[in-house]
């Protein structure tokens, strides 16, 4: 139980173009969803906390109007990286707020911007 | 504000031979605890977590770790690791109480086993 999916794993996209990542929990409900970014041989930095029906809260130095969250449903949020540019690539990794609060974590999605 | 210390970036053992990955935390409040393992290119897994009760948590692939609140440290650690144990291990903490736990990561320790 409490399965997190992810998707795409991997994307490459051009400079400029926007990409959609999905979060999805397959056998719970969650009402809560975060978003990570992990550099190369960094720790997991938390963008954003994503909640059902409502707007997401960002974290200090994340531009909302670049990284759009929504949380339409209690089993999916999407991460979309707006006019992308080579900075933008990273891993980024969602989690759902699962059974007992635990965090499940999707498998990560690899975003590359050309 | 809590934090996470992971004193060790990278930790090379021989295979079956013990090992201690060491986290220590800071919060004015209650906490709760947490080890995840990432493999390459994956997400996290969660390996074992210490809410309440006994502070001797086991988890899977038989880690387990020692919640020492004086110390504030939690201590994850296997008697014997095999090769297929090799990857990032991160601590974790988040506030105890009521809502939404909001987790803060410590930089993550490479676990190498060396055969």
């Amino acid at each position: 139980g409490a399965v997190v999916s992810q998707h795409p794993s991997r994307v490459i996209c051009k400079s400029g173009t926007s990409v959609k990542i999905e979060c999805r929990s397959l056998d719970f409900q969650a009402t809560t969803m975060f978003w990570y970014r992990q550099f190369p041989k960094k720790s997991l930095m938390l963008m954003a906390t994503s909640n059902e029906g409502s707007k997401a809260t960002y974290e200090q130095g994340v531009e909302k109007d670049k990284f759009l969250i929504n949380h339409a449903s209690l089993t999916l949020s999407t991460l979309t990286v707006t006019s992308a540019h080579p900075e933008d690539s990273s891993f980024y990794i969602c989690s759902a707020e699962g059974p007992g609060n635990i965090q499940y974590f999707g498998a990560g999605t690899r975003l590359s911007v050309l | 504000a809590q934090s996470v210390t992971q004193l060790d970036s990278q930790v090379p053992v021989f295979e079956e031979a013990p090992v201690e990955l060491r986290c220590n935390y800071s919060s004015s409040v209650s906490v709760y605890l947490f080890w995840y393992v990432q493999y390459p290119n994956q997400g996290l897994q969660l390996l074992l977590k210490y809410l309440s009760g006994s502070t001797l948590v086991k988890g899977i692939n038989g880690f387990e770790a020692e919640f020492n609140k004086s110390q504030t440290s939690f201590h994850l650690r296997k008697p014997s690791v095999h090769i297929s144990d090799t990857a990032e291990y991160f601590c974790a903490v988040s506030e105890s109480g009521a809502g939404s736990y909001q987790l803060t990561f410590g930089k993550g320790t490479k676990l190498s086993v060396i055969p």
